[in-house]
């Protein structure tokens, strides 16, 4: 079936420190990959996305690279700051599957970010 | 920038009640869709909806769940007789095209069930 596994948070760290956040997939056909962002008190953006192997897709000075091989979808960020402080999910659409593109997520990623 | 307006921002109601989520989406988009995350766990697919019928539904969306567009701009999720463990965030989004990736989400109604 298809699944999404993430890193448990909560992850902290201080303003222009280096950001990673692991993702992993597994998925029965050839999905589509998507990180959206949640600030607080609002809807879960889209930050960025890929739609096949070796995409990267890129936002915001985020970056997430699709990763077949490996079955993944790590989100980085080298400079941090402490307006991305939000919750993450990793997220997959598999095209084969859905008639309407059904969101598979991941269970969320709190970032806090400290001046 | 258009928004997806879902109402009431958080809602607590008495087991075995009857509950309506409301959500207004986008006025030029035609796919809808309900998810929910219960706290600590994964955002989980509801159902999507399109051309005034379900299109698809996961095994949450049992008999006790409904959703329905009344008018041209309202899309509700209606639980039937609530239960405990269906308090969770609902969140609400839509889509303009099939194929569209570019879902717009509500910012969410936190149900509590009492």
């Amino acid at each position: 079936g298809n699944s999404v596994t993430q890193m448990e948070g909560p992850v902290t760290l201080s303003e222009e420190a280096f950001l990673t956040i692991n993702c992993t997939y597994t998925a029965t056909g050839y999905p589509s990959l998507f990180w959206y962002v949640q600030y607080p008190g609002e809807g879960l953006q889209l930050l960025l996305k890929a739609t096949k192997a070796d995409d990267k897709g890129s936002n915001k000075g985020f970056e997430a690279t699709y990763r077949k091989e490996t079955t993944s979808f790590h989100l980085e960020k080298g400079s941090v700051q402490v307006s991305d402080s939000a919750v993450y999910f990793c997220a997959l659409i598999d095209d084969r599957g859905s008639t309407l593109g059904r969101l598979y997520f991941g269970r969320g990623t709190q970032l806090t970010v400290w001046p | 920038e258009p928004e997806v307006t879902q109402t009431p921002s958080h809602q607590v109601t008495q087991m075995g009640q009857e509950v309506i989520l409301r959500c207004v989406p986008i006025s030029n988009h035609l796919y809808f869709y309900w998810y929910r995350q219960i706290l600590g766990q994964k955002v989980e697919f509801l159902v999507s909806f399109y051309n005034n019928e379900i299109s698809e539904k996961s095994e949450i969306f049992d008999d006790q769940f409904s959703v329905e567009r009344p008018d041209g701009s309202n899309f509700t999720l209606k639980i039937r007789s609530t239960k405990l463990e269906d308090s969770a965030m609902y969140f609400c989004a839509s889509k303009e095209n099939r194929d569209d990736y570019g879902y717009t989400f509500g910012s969410g109604t936190r149900l509590t069930v009492v």
